[in-house]
């Protein structure tokens, strides 16, 4: 089973739309969680830390549910800029601060 | 500012050889990390150092080794390559008291033939 699972997508969305991703992890003592984004043989970049009370970063929605295992990135009025891939990304501190990615969600907006 | 920088961007080895992939940090980032990326999957992590020592180290054989430098650039080496290390090797650096918000560098590809 792997520590962070994704559903590998592809979530074809139109523009305008509100899409969501999901993303459930293995480890109940992860203690940081993130969403990273990942453009096209590009490196990935921090979308935003993912906290216990949930967080909002203009269209970008993120939500952790701790007795689940899971988070959650919702992302609203979705753009053509926003086709990427997303990964669920969660630090285990015993594990000497790496972090543990998913393999990631491909979001495909079209016009 | 510059951000995490990588060298080389590209490198095509054959089996049995060695390689030595470098990073240099974001100016004023202290740790880095070494992550391998296989297409179509999620980076996994190989090590992270911090000050020159070792904070960290994913499942990878022996054959997978790093260091960190004064200055806080880092080498990753890989001997005896296999097919399977073929991928792209992502550096990351973090501050000092933001340890797990990391910045990624453009990562080396390597194909090993």
């Amino acid at each position: 089973r792997k520590e962070v699972e994704q559903d590998p997508g592809p979530f074809n969305v139109p523009e305008g739309a509100t899409v969501a991703f999901n993303c459930t992890y293995s480890n109940s003592a992860s203690q940081s969680f993130f969403w990273y984004r990942q453009d096209c043989r590009k490196e990935p970049k921090l979308l935003m830390s993912v906290y216990s009370s949930g967080n909002e970063d203009g269209r970008f929605t993120a939500q952790l549910n701790r007795a689940s295992q899971y988070i959650s990135l919702l992302i609203r009025d979705s753009k053509l800029s926003d086709s990427a891939t997303y990964l669920c990304v969660v630090n285990d501190d015993d594990a000497g601060n790496m972090l543990t990615f998913g393999g990631g969600t491909r979001l495909m907006v079209k016009p | 500012d510059a951000g995490v920088t990588q060298s080389p961007t590209h490198l095509i080895k054959t089996r049995g050889q060695h390689v030595t992939l470098r990073c240099s940090p974001i100016s004023g980032h202290k740790s880095v990390s070494w992550y391998q990326q296989v297409l179509g999957q999620g980076p996994q992590f190989i090590f992270q150092y911090y000050e020159k020592e070792e904070r960290g180290r994913g499942n990878f054989p022996d054959r997978f080794s790093a260091r960190q430098f004064p200055n806080y650039s880092s080498e990753l080496n890989v001997n005896a390559l296999l097919l399977g290390d073929s991928a792209l090797y992502l550096c990351a650096s973090s501050r000092d008291n933001q340890p797990y918000e990391q910045y990624f560098g453009p990562g080396t590809r390597l194909t090993v033939t």
